[in-house]
């Protein structure tokens, strides 16, 4: 059985970076995206990013500026990276797989709440 | 981006009823269409995708269907554990966006 692990700290002071991970564990990483999605509390789902195992990257243009996606395959794992985060940054970060064919995030992390405060 | 509305942003039923969700986009999507299932607390879960296949588990009383730039997702009979809110995603090209949500409630 799939399974995602985000993991990263919880929380934050404005202007700091985010570095979050996502541990696959019980198949391979070939051949899927890695979606990143978060949500404020209370409020709907955002598509931050993907990365695929090539490495190459898509960004919500929102973000991009802030934002770098990467993988290591050799450890069957993801990151992101958010730099300058601000109280807006705070929500649940999950991470998603997507099959490169069907599209769909068949497979979530648990996810993470990151907080943003002084 | 493409814009993706979904209707209506909350509703109330009863177990047992039908209930249907509307998700309308922007611009054609095909039929890269998804649903997603969230319980308060916990991640969401992967219902339809391609407008219409069921995930893998996910009981038969679940449905999609698509009409041009027009996505339904249908439960045939509610059940206690059907409450939660549900969201369509469309993954035809990126950004990928996702509908503001349903909150479906006891009735």
């Amino acid at each position: 059985q799939v399974q995602l692990q985000e993991s990263g700290p919880g929380l934050l002071k404005p202007s700091e970076t985010l570095s979050l991970t996502c541990t696959v564990s019980g198949g391979s990483i070939s051949s899927y995206y890695c979606s990143w999605i978060r949500q404020p509390a209370g409020k709907g789902l955002e598509w931050i990013g993907r990365v695929y195992t090539s490495g190459s990257t898509n960004y919500n243009s929102s973000l991009k500026s802030r934002l770098t996606m990467s993988v290591d395959t050799s450890k069957n794992l993801f990151s992101l990276k958010l730099i300058s985060v601000t109280a807006a940054d705070t929500a649940v970060y999950y991470c998603a797989r997507e099959p490169t064919v069907s599209r769909q995030l068949d497979y979530w992390g648990q996810g993470i709440l990151v907080t943003v405060s002084s | 981006d493409i814009q993706m509305t979904q209707s209506p942003s909350s509703l109330s039923a009863s177990v047992g009823d039908r209930v249907t969700i509307s998700c309308r986009a922007s611009q054609s999507i095909s039929i890269f269409l998804n649903w997603y299932q969230q319980r308060p607390g916990s991640a969401p879960k992967l219902l339809i995708y391609g407008a219409s296949t069921l995930q893998s588990g996910v009981p038969s009383r679940f449905s999609g269907s698509a009409s041009g730039t027009d996505f339904t997702l249908t439960i045939s009979s509610l059940q206690p554990e059907d409450f939660a809110t549900y969201y369509c995603q469309q993954s035809y090209t990126t950004p990928r966006t996702f509908g503001q949500g349903t909150r479906v409630e006891i009735k």
